[in-house]
């Protein structure tokens, strides 16, 4: 139980475009998922809490009109990375938060790679 | 001073060896504790949640001591296939709706 899925997982494109990233919850309902980025040899950062039905709550220094997050669904999450550029190109990872585990333990997909040229 | 902070790497140990992660946090109203693993351009996945009376899952022990704000995990018996990185998570209070903050990681490397 308790998996997460992510699509697509790799991504290349020009820059300028806009991609869009799923995330999914398989075998439970997630009223919160998390979107993470890293950067190689760093740690992961968190971008935003994503709560369904309800509007995206952003870390300071992430800006919401450039990553645009829909959370419509118990199992389903939306990251767009608008405009994207060179420097947009890194690892995004989501997570949703498991709660029947007792413990609120997240429980993570398995990334995209974006590569903006 | 970072939220959450673990021992530089990185380790090099010879397999069979016992290895031991550190890790400290800032924030004395933390309710929840981790220990996730990474590989490499993987995404992390949970290896530990860390209760406060400490547990054990096979060669892996956890502990717990919030007095000293201190998270422990020890590897027994490294293999080959432990070589990763061992991310400390700790989860705020419930009222901030389960925000995990990761330490920078520790990465572990098993030879032959």
């Amino acid at each position: 139980g308790a998996v997460v899925s992510q699509h697509p997982s790799w991504v290349i494109c020009k820059s300028g475009t806009s991609v869009k990233i799923e995330c999914r919850s398989l075998d439970f309902q997630a009223t919160t998922m998390f979107w993470y980025r890293q950067f190689p040899k760093q740690s992961l950062m968190l971008m935003a809490t994503s709560n369904e039905g309800s509007k995206a709550t952003y870390e300071q220094g992430v800006e919401k009109d450039k990553f645009l997050i829909n959370h419509a669904s118990l199992t389903l999450s939306t990251l767009t990375v608008t405009s994207a550029h060179p420097e947009d190109s890194s690892f995004y990872i989501c997570s949703a938060l498991h709660i029947p585990s007792g413990y609120n333990e997240q429980f993570f997909g398995p990334g995209t790679r974006l590569t903006v040229l | 001073r970072k939220e959450v902070e673990q021992d530089p790497g990185p380790f090099n140990v010879p397999e069979g060896a016992t290895v031991a992660f550190n890790c400290t946090y800032s924030n004395s109203a933390s309710q929840s504790f981790f220990w996730y693993r990474q590989d490499c351009r993987k995404e992390p996945k949970l290896l530990m949640s860390v209760y406060s009376s400490g547990n054990e899952d096979g060669r892996f022990t956890a502990q717990l001591n919030r007095a000293s704000q201190y998270i422990s995990l020890l590897i027994r018996d490294s293999k080959l296939s432990d070589s990763a990185t061992y991310l400390c998570v700790v989860s705020g209070r419930r009222n901030q709706g389960g925000k995990l903050i990761f330490g920078q990681g520790t990465e572990l490397s098993v030879k032959p």
